[in-house]
């Protein structure tokens, strides 16, 4: 089956790094989305994994490793307006065309 | 350049009524999912239009139905609604080819409940 699993809330400090994991189990892989989603708005695009290895971008950085299932969202120098939920998808085959299956997303909460 | 629109915002109805929830995809976007998010989970997927045609579709029932226009917008209809129907609809839109990744650009969704 598919699956993709992450911890449900996690709580950081601002100025502070914190990482979100994300494992997952396809039929195929074609890449890893992660999106960011404030409370009662749309999800928005934070970054997208193929290769092994971490991509940076600014102040977040995305990890995959294939061979292991498994992805993390590193966000550095957190800031108050980084609290959200953070969604890892998926696609379920090897067409990068169809739709996504998404984890239920980490809940992060930022204290001062 | 608009993004993705939905409307409406929101919406209350009641069991055994139906609705219908619109989309118009972002500039140059020819393909539109539905997405059914409840609260606390991940989004579901429901159907993905492309030239007017249903392409894929998840575990819904056929309650859930949909139509694509012409100009590439989307309606989503649900009949005989449930209590558990209460969600937020999210419409996403991307190029049907031409990207290198499939990345979809989501529309900010119509909070539909049913009482």
């Amino acid at each position: 089956g598919q699956n993709i699993d992450q911890p449900t809330e996690m709580t950081a400090t601002e100025g502070a790094i914190v990482q979100i994991n994300c494992t997952y189990q396809t039929s195929g892989f074609n890449g890893l989305f992660w999106y960011q989603q404030h409370a009662g708005e749309a999800p928005t695009f934070l970054s997208y994994n193929v290769l092994d290895g971490l991509e940076e971008k600014g102040r977040f950085s995305s990890f995959l490793s294939r061979s292991k299932g498994y992805s993390y969202l590193l966000l550095k120098e957190l800031q108050m307006k980084d609290s959200a939920s953070y969604l890892c998808a998926v696609p379920p085959g090897t067409d990068s065309n169809y739709q996504l299956i998404w984890g239920a997303g980490t809940k992060l909460i930022i204290k001062p | 350049d608009a993004g993705v629109t939905q409307s409406p915002t929101h919406l209350i109805k009641t069991r055994g009524q139906q609705v219908t929830l619109r989309c118009s995809p972002k500039s140059g976007h020819d393909t539109v999912s539905w997405y059914q998010q409840a609260l606390g989970q991940g989004p579901q997927f429901i159907f993905q239009y492309y030239e007017e045609e249903e392409r894929q579709r998840g575990n819904f029932p056929d309650r859930f139905s949909g139509h694509q226009f012409p100009n590439y917008s989307s309606e989503l209809n649900v009949n005989a609604l449930l209590l558990g129907d209460s969600a937020l609809y999210l419409c996403a839109s991307r190029k049907s080819f031409g990207t290198v990744y499939n990345e979809q650009f989501f529309g900010p969704g119509t909070r539909l409940t049913v009482l």
